[in-house]
């Protein structure tokens, strides 16, 4: 079925750490994938997305890696900041009959600790 | 500033009550959508609108119900037939082209059962 899960609920790391957040998808039809960020009491915040004609993406510190072979996604944010503590979401869009219909994962907790 | 806004931050509902939750956005965006989030999970999403007038049930729409009458307005209303209404809610809107745009989040209210 259409599906986006996390390989690891939890992540901790030390401020300045590099940190990955892994993500698995199972519906090989996505072609649309975003990761978000969410603070404690707060809405999710879009951090970067990609397409499945694109292996790689770039923002300010974080980058969005997609292997369409393993269907596996993952983010990894450089030089980690304790502000970066939050839970992260990867979220996909699998097109066809679940058009309009974005598929989140259950989310990763990430502590940096200073 | 451009955002959505979504009230009340929190909220109670009695047995056999309908409560309605608002959510007005000033993005000038086409698609909005409302989701559900319980504690550890990701988000389910309820309903959504790709234009005004217009709405589609989601994965979990029963005991629930919308209305799109203005673009910048997609009000939630939780029935009495929702009888596990204690969650976190979450609007969202995005630019058009539903699902293959970043949805943008407000800040959710939570409901909970006196």
């Amino acid at each position: 079925g259409e599906s986006v899960g996390l390989h690891l609920p939890t992540l901790s790391v030390q401020e300045g750490d590099n940190s990955i957040i892994n993500c698995a998808y199972s519906n090989s039809a996505s072609d649309y994938f975003i990761w978000y960020k969410q603070e404690s009491g707060k809405g999710p915040q879009f951090i970067i997305d990609i397409r499945s004609n694109m292996d790689k993406r770039q923002g300010q510190r974080v980058t969005v890696l997609l292997n369409k072979t393993v269907k596996h996604l993952s983010l990894q944010i450089a030089a980690t900041q304790p502000g970066d503590s939050a839970v992260y979401f990867c979220a996909e869009n699998a097109g066809g009959t679940s058009y309009g219909k974005l598929t989140f994962g259950q989310g990763t907790i990430l502590t940096v600790h200073p | 500033d451009g955002g959505i806004t979504q009230s009340p931050k929190y909220l109670f509902r009695k047995e056999g009550q309908n409560v309605t939750l608002s959510c007005e956005q000033n993005l000038n965006h086409d698609a909005m959508y409302w989701y559900r989030q319980d504690p550890g999970q990701g988000l389910r999403l309820i309903y959504y609108s790709q234009i005004v007038n217009d709405f589609q049930k989601g994965d979990i729409a029963e005991g629930y119900s919308v209305s799109r009458e203005k673009k910048e307005s997609f009000p939630l209303t939780v029935t009495s037939a929702q009888k596990n209404p204690t969650a976190f809610y979450l609007c969202a809107s995005s630019i058009g082209q539903v699902g293959r745009q970043p949805q943008h989040f407000g800040d959710g209210t939570r409901l909970s059962i006196l």
